[in-house]
């Protein structure tokens, strides 16, 4: 119930593609959904997060589109570069007190030049 | 832009040793939490923090472990007789609201 469920796991893309993540949680007590961003050996940098009251939130080139009925939320990264190649980390907080965040499994993102 | 600082960057120990990892919070921040990667998995809770207390911990946050708030700036957790299923990266978390910020982490590593 307090998973949040990630994928793909990898994904290899051409620069100037669109990257697509998506992520599904089953507790509709979330209510918070964040996008975190890690490059190896450092620690998840905060990207972008949005909350259940809209279904699209920009900045930059990065775009959550939140799909409430469907329990479902998805990072799009517009015309990605070599320099985004990371592992991207959805997750998820619950409402009513709890700070803690779920995070999904990670997609290993692969920008190719 | 004020950041989460974390030390050391790499810690390694024998087996059955306390070791104490540190963390300086963004400084207007009143939340703190503690997560652990083991390499190549997801980002686990482990702990949060708030007004002096412990609010809420995992499943994974057992006797072993513990949390201090010594003075205004640091944030520490202790782990009291490590295992080697101990060896993960800690990252150090705060927040004012919603956004919680990361620190670079620390590399525990247990013989």
């Amino acid at each position: 119930q307090q998973q949040v469920k990630q994928s793909p796991q990898s994904l290899i893309v051409q620069k100037g593609g669109i990257p697509i993540i998506n992520c599904a949680y089953e507790n509709t007590a979330f209510d918070y959904f964040p996008w975190y961003q890690q490059f190896p050996g450092k620690g998840p940098a905060l990207l972008i997060a949005i909350r259940p009251d809209v279904s699209e939130k920009k900045e930059g080139r990065f775009t959550i589109s939140f799909n409430k009925s469907a329990k479902q939320f998805s990072l799009h990264i517009m015309d990605s570069q070599p320099g985004d190649s990371a592992t991207y980390f959805c997750a998820a907080r619950m409402q009513g007190g709890s700070e803690k965040l779920v995070f999904g499994k990670g997609t290993k993102l692969t920008v190719n030049p | 832009e004020p950041e989460v600082t974390q030390t050391p960057s790499h810690q390694v120990t024998q087996m059955g040793q306390e070791v104490i990892l540190r963390c300086v919070p963004i400084s207007n921040h009143l939340y703190f939490y503690w997560y652990r990667q083991i390499l190549g998995q997801k980002v686990e809770f482990l702990v949060s923090f708030y007004n002096n207390e412990i609010s809420e911990k995992s499943e994974i946050f057992d006797d072993q472990f513990s949390v201090e708030r010594p003075d205004g700036s640091n944030f520490t957790l202790k782990i009291r007789s490590t295992k080697l299923e101990d060896s993960a990266m800690y990252f150090c978390a705060s927040s004012a609201r919603y956004e919680q910020f990361f620190g670079p982490g620390t590399r525990l590593t247990v013989l």
